[in-house]
């Protein structure tokens, strides 16, 4: 069965900085491209990064720069640094998985919420 | 970017009638060298993380019911619910996975009439 968990997500102050993680089981990690996805509360997905599994990214016009993703596939891990936090960083938080072949989000974690506030 | 924009915001049914949901790309998703649309369809319940439906426009995610369907090409396609049920009330977004950035439209809630 094919896991993702988030995790690192909390409250955090604005410029602040946090590193997400994602860890992976049930399928081979490194053979996979993955992603992260965010959703502010109410409001629609918003896709952020993209890896694939050699180390290749790709980023959203909205986060470049600030956001870093970045994987072990020895760990079995997806990361997601992410700088200078605002109050529009504040959603849930997904790992996603794509599909054997093609680039859709197959496999998606529960997500894990940041919240940026002072 | 491509923008992907949906039709309409939201839209009531009644049980057992048609659900139908739009979704258009600011540019084609249409790759010639394999003649695939790069467009998948997500369903998201409250409380919960999306679930693939449809990938590459019309492919059916194994196990999603027979009533979903997906249908269109280049820049436009639909989401077709072919008999309303209780448990398909949710929120639908498509996604384009075409260029290296991908993109959402901005969902459509589906709620019982």
């Amino acid at each position: 069965e094919v896991l993702l968990v988030e995790s690192g997500g909390g409250l955090v102050q604005p410029g602040g900085s946090l590193r997400l993680s994602c860890a992976a089981s049930g399928f081979t990690f490194g053979s996979y491209s993955m992603n992260w996805v965010r959703q502010a509360p109410g409001k629609g997905l918003e896709w952020l990064s993209y890896i694939s599994g050699s180390g290749g990214s790709y980023y959203a016009d909205s986060v470049k720069g600030r956001f870093t993703i970045s994987r072990d596939n020895a760990k079995n891990s997806l990361y997601l640094q992410i700088n200078s936090l605002r109050a529009e960083d504040t959603a849930v938080y997904f790992c996603v998985r794509e599909g054997d072949g093609g680039s859709y989000s197959v496999y998606w974690g529960q997500g894990t919420l940041v919240t940026v506030s002072s | 970017d491509i923008v992907m924009t949906q039709s309409p915001e939201s839209l009531a049914v009644s049980l057992g009638e048609r659900a139908t949901i739009n979704c258009k790309s600011s540019q084609s998703v249409l790759k010639r060298s394999n003649n695939k649309n790069y467009l998948a369809w997500y369903q998201q319940k409250p409380g919960q993380p999306p679930k693939l439906l449809i990938y590459w426009a019309s492919t059916r995610e194994s196990g999603v019911p027979e009533r979903f369907s997906g249908s269109g090409s280049g820049t436009d396609f639909t989401l077709t619910i072919s008999s309303l049920q209780a448990e398909d009330v949710a929120v639908y977004y498509c996604q384009q996975y075409y260029s290296t950035v991908y993109t959402f439209g901005q969902g459509t809630k589906l709620e019982i009439k």
